[in-house]
């Protein structure tokens, strides 16, 4: 059974950076599309970027462009995402998700139980 | 960017009712749309894909249409576990990889 197990619960002041990891089991992170999603306090969801392995490389939301980096270790199974320069508004829990492929389409099929980050001086 | 509008924001409903939840998209995505259920909590699980698709563990209440810009989420007859804010998300061609505003759905 595959699983995505996230790093805990993170406090950070603002200007600070904030590294969250999502582990695979059950699989191995070579075999798997994985994005990061987040949510903050009361609204709805924002996809961030991800692995698109079509490029075979990472993608990112122009908002996030230059503070967010997402990297794998594939020796571990583990993902990242590391966001720079916080500031009250990145407080959100943050979720790793797998996009699965149909066909010509995809969804975001497993999910991690989030990392709630919060930023406060 | 494509941004997709869903409607109601909010929706009163009770146990046994039909309700319909409907995202529209601001283009075409042709049957590129995604519609997932997500409980206080938690997060958010796949219930339709391509439009109309039923995910496997999905109940069959649920149910998806529309294609290119206009979609619509049907729960057939509401159950107490149904309760629960639902969201479109569409996965056309090059990001960002949007997502409706959500509905909350809520007893009444």
């Amino acid at each position: 059974q595959v699983q995505l197990v996230q790093s805990g619960a993170e406090v950070k002041k603002p200007g600070a950076s904030v590294k969250v990891s999502c582990k695979v089991s059950g699989y191995t992170l070579t075999e798997l599309s994985m994005h990061w999603v987040r949510q903050a306090p009361g609204k709805g969801l924002e996809w961030m970027g991800g692995f698109d392995p079509e490029d075979g490389e990472m993608i990112y939301a122009q908002k996030f462009q230059g503070r967010v980096t997402m990297t794998e270790d594939t020796s571990t199974d583990t993902a990242y995402m590391d966001l720079s320069s916080l500031r009250s508004e990145d407080t959100a829990v943050y979720y790793c998700t797998t996009r699965y492929y149909y066909g010509s389409g995809w969804y975001f099929d497993l999910w991690g139980r989030g990392t709630l980050v919060t930023v406060s001086s | 960017d494509i941004q997709m509008t869903q409607s109601p924001s909010s929706l009163s409903a009770s146990v046994g009712d039909r309700v319909t939840i409907t995202c529209r998209a601001s283009q075409s995505i042709s049957r590129y749309l995604n519609w997932y259920q997500q409980k206080p909590g938690k997060a958010p699980k796949l219930l339709i894909y391509a439009a109309s698709s039923l995910q496997n563990a999905a109940p069959t209440r649920f149910s998806g249409s529309g294609s290119e810009t206009d979609f619509t989420l049907t729960i057939s007859s509401l159950q107490p576990e149904d309760f629960a804010t639902y969201y479109c998300q569409q996965s056309y061609s090059t990001p960002p990889y949007t997502f409706g505003q959500g509905t909350k759905l809520e007893i009444k």
